[in-house]
């Protein structure tokens, strides 16, 4: 079946403009995540979405970055006035989630998002 | 908190030879804990996991991994490794109880030469 797809797969910004990336996850699976992988910082946690709970939005770095999940499905991260240590690999993942079990997390290809 | 460290940035075999790639971790209570491998231009992809059965785990592509709780380790292992083994590893451990975000390590990169 389908993976997780995102979009776009790069995306050139300039500094100060707002940026929108989408993940589209793996039908059926109720968790989201987003993280970032940058060559300074590795790969770092930003986001999840469980269902209809609240989001765990513990590992945003400002405010500037949001992200919304509609209809428990399509999720978008957005950054607003982006700043060049933005510019980096933005990874989505999808998982099956129940109380007190893990599953395996499957990851997208990844947006790279450069700011000029 | 949950952590992990890798403790090699760069590992360097020849083909047909052991792959040997360290992680210690760190938690405050049965971690789940994850290998992935990322080929270059690729997306990440699920080598193994440990959550709390069988301590030796074997993955796919012949890797393995055993958990050792007094060592607080969970190195990767090959006996033979191919040139397509290339890659990024990263040792991963699940950031809560319960499972829910993931906590990565800074990763090994893979050298193999023939």
């Amino acid at each position: 079946g389908a993976g997780v797809s995102q979009s776009p797969s790069n995306k050139v910004t300039e500094k100060g403009k707002d940026v929108e990336l989408r993940c589209d996850p793996i039908s059926g699976h109720t968790a989201l995540y987003w993280y970032r992988q940058s060559l300074g910082q590795g790969l770092e946690f930003l986001i999840y979405f469980q269902g209809n709970s609240a989001p765990d939005k513990s590992g945003l770095p400002s405010d500037r970055f949001s992200a919304e999940r509609t209809g428990g499905s399509v999720s978008t991260l957005t950054i607003q006035r982006t700043q060049q240590e933005d510019s980096a690999v933005y990874l989505c993942a999808s998982s099956l989630r129940s109380s007190g079990l893990t599953y395996e997390q499957y990851f997208g290809p990844g947006t790279r998002l450069t700011v000029t | 908190a949950q952590s992990v460290t890798q403790l090699d940035s760069h590992v360097s075999v020849s083909e047909g030879t052991p792959v040997l790639l360290r992680c210690n971790y760190s938690s405050s209570y049965s971690p789940s804990l994850f290998w992935y491998v990322q080929h270059p231009n690729k997306g990440l992809q699920l080598l193994l996991k440990y959550t709390s059965a069988a301590t030796l785990v074997k993955g796919i592509n012949g890797f393995e991994a055993e958990f050792k709780k007094s060592e607080t380790s969970f190195h990767l292992t090959k006996p033979s490794a191919h040139m397509s083994d290339a890659a990024e590893y990263f040792c991963v451990v699940s950031r809560g109880q319960a499972g829910t975000a993931l906590i990565f390590g800074k990763g090994t990169t893979l050298s193999v030469s023939s």
